[in-house]
């Protein structure tokens, strides 16, 4: 079992439209929950981080914890073209690094 | 605040040959990290550095790996006798973290591609 999973895609939805990313995590110890973008050729960019379960809204975007489900979702409201990328996953391991999931492919059809 | 820098942003290099990246982080951060990501994955860690001290390095990486962060500023990344499997992009990040405390929220540098042929 991976530590971080993350459904490949891709999900397309379509322009206006809500965009629902999800993650599992494998580490019941795992404190911190991170979401990056990355467009193609680009690094990561963070967009969001959840500490806390329950919801956690920044604009346009919504994370949203479970500790006792271990998983971790990315909301995406009125979904613009300019979200198409790729969407990372990631949560604090062992130690004080990250591990990432393998990224949803987001595509939004205008 | 200028964001995370890493030079150079492309290199080719030969099989055997020693490559080096350059990090500079965040001025006030002082928590300093190696990823590696090659295609369709998403960042695999190398090592990290609290200050100059490096904290932890992944059993996944080679001898032929090293770093460094000499005055707790930059960081450099060496790797020696590059091989083909070495080829991926190469990403520092930086945090501003208390010891002993969570990662942090890290910024990601731009990469360097790195492609052995």
């Amino acid at each position: 079992q991976k530590e971080v999973e993350q459904n490949s895609g891709p999900l397309s939805v379509p322009e206006g439209a809500i965009a629902s990313l999800n993650c599992t995590y494998s580490d019941r110890g795992s404190q911190s929950f991170f979401w990056y973008r990355q467009y193609s050729g680009k690094s990561p960019e963070l967009i969001m981080f959840i500490y806390s379960n329950g919801d956690k809204e920044d604009g346009r975007f919504t994370a949203q914890l479970n500790k006792a489900s271990q998983y971790v979702s990315l909301l995406i409201r009125d979904s613009q073209p300019s979200d198409s990328a790729t969407y990372l996953c990631a949560v604090n391991g062992r130690g004080n690094k990250l591990v990432f999931g393998a990224g949803t492919i987001l595509r939004v059809k205008s | 605040d200028t964001g995370v820098s890493q030079n150079p942003r492309h290199k080719i290099t030969k099989r055997g040959q020693n490559v080096t990246f350059r990090c500079d982080p965040i001025s006030e951060h002082n928590r300093l990290y190696w990823y590696r990501q090659t295609l369709g994955q998403g960042p695999e860690f190398l090592t990290y550095f609290q200050n100059e001290a490096q904290l932890e390095k992944s059993r996944l990486l080679s001898d032929r790996f090293s770093a460094e962060r000499p005055k707790g500023s930059f960081s450099t990344l060496e790797i020696q006798r590059t091989e083909q499997g070495d080829s991926a992009m190469y990403l520092c990040a930086s945090s501003l973290a208390k010891e002993g405390a969570e990662p942090g929220e890290q910024y990601f540098g731009p990469g360097t591609r790195l492609t052995v042929t």
